[in-house]
């Protein structure tokens, strides 16, 4: 199974909710992604969590919040979201951290905040 | 910042032709990689290809380094309209670091 999952695929949250956002992936990576993309935009990486331990966080604001449940979890907490935070947000998984690895994409979660 | 930087931004060709993409990067790298996305969804890893190699082939795919001028190209061949999608490399922004930086794409078309 060479697949990463994400859910929800669409998600519209007002700025003062709290909504999680869930990522899956069952091919033993140690390594896992948060990439927030606008539209004619590449990615941007947010976080990685290299054996379930957070090791890069490019400062993101406070109000995203990362969270690795286990090896094959990855979780984005979203609060108090500004409209600009509208954006495409995909998971990523590789074997291991690092650059030298190809990273399997999930297929987006759609954020609209408003 | 962005590592990569694409040329050109959008191209569009006819089904049949050739399309050529081009990537500059500013530092060393250890290696390059080639990712397609397809509108509004994840992307999809094409080639990887190391910093000691100077060319490298899947299917109807081509990637060419060259770390002299710290570029490359992704040539797709013989494209067909579902190869109509936006490219982008992607490359280590520092030796060894546990991140890669995308640059900024190609929107590729194919016309039927």
């Amino acid at each position: 199974d060479t697949e990463v999952t994400q859910t929800p695929k669409h998600l519209v949250m007002g700025m003062t909710n709290k909504k999680s956002l869930k990522c899956e992936q069952h091919m033993g990576h140690r390594a896992m992604y948060w990439y927030k993309q606008k539209a004619k935009k590449p990615p941007e990486l947010m976080f990685v969590y290299s054996y379930e331990k957070l090791s890069i966080n490019e400062s993101v604001p406070s109000r995203f919040s990362p969270e690795c449940p286990n090896s094959s979890l990855l979780n984005l907490h979203l609060h108090a979201l500004q409209p600009e935070d509208s954006a495409l947000y995909l998971c990523a998984s590789s074997q291991d951290p690092g650059a030298s690895y190809e990273q399997y994409f999930g297929p987006g979660t759609r954020l609209t905040v408003t | 910042s962005q590592q990569g930087e694409e040329d050109p931004q959008a191209l569009s060709i006819q089904e049949g032709e050739n399309a050529t993409m081009n990537c500059s990067y500013k530092t060393s790298i250890n290696n390059l990689q080639w990712y397609r996305q397809n509108s509004g969804r994840g992307l999809v890893h094409l080639i990887l290809i190391r910093s000691n190699e100077r060319e490298k082939h899947s299917g109807r795919l081509r990637v060419t380094l060259d770390t002299s001028k710290k570029s490359s190209s992704l040539l797709i061949t013989a494209s067909r309209a579902a190869d109509t999608a936006s490219y982008f490399c992607a490359t280590d922004a520092v030796l060894g670091a546990q991140k890669l930086v995308f640059g900024q794409g190609t929107r590729l078309t194919i016309n039927p």
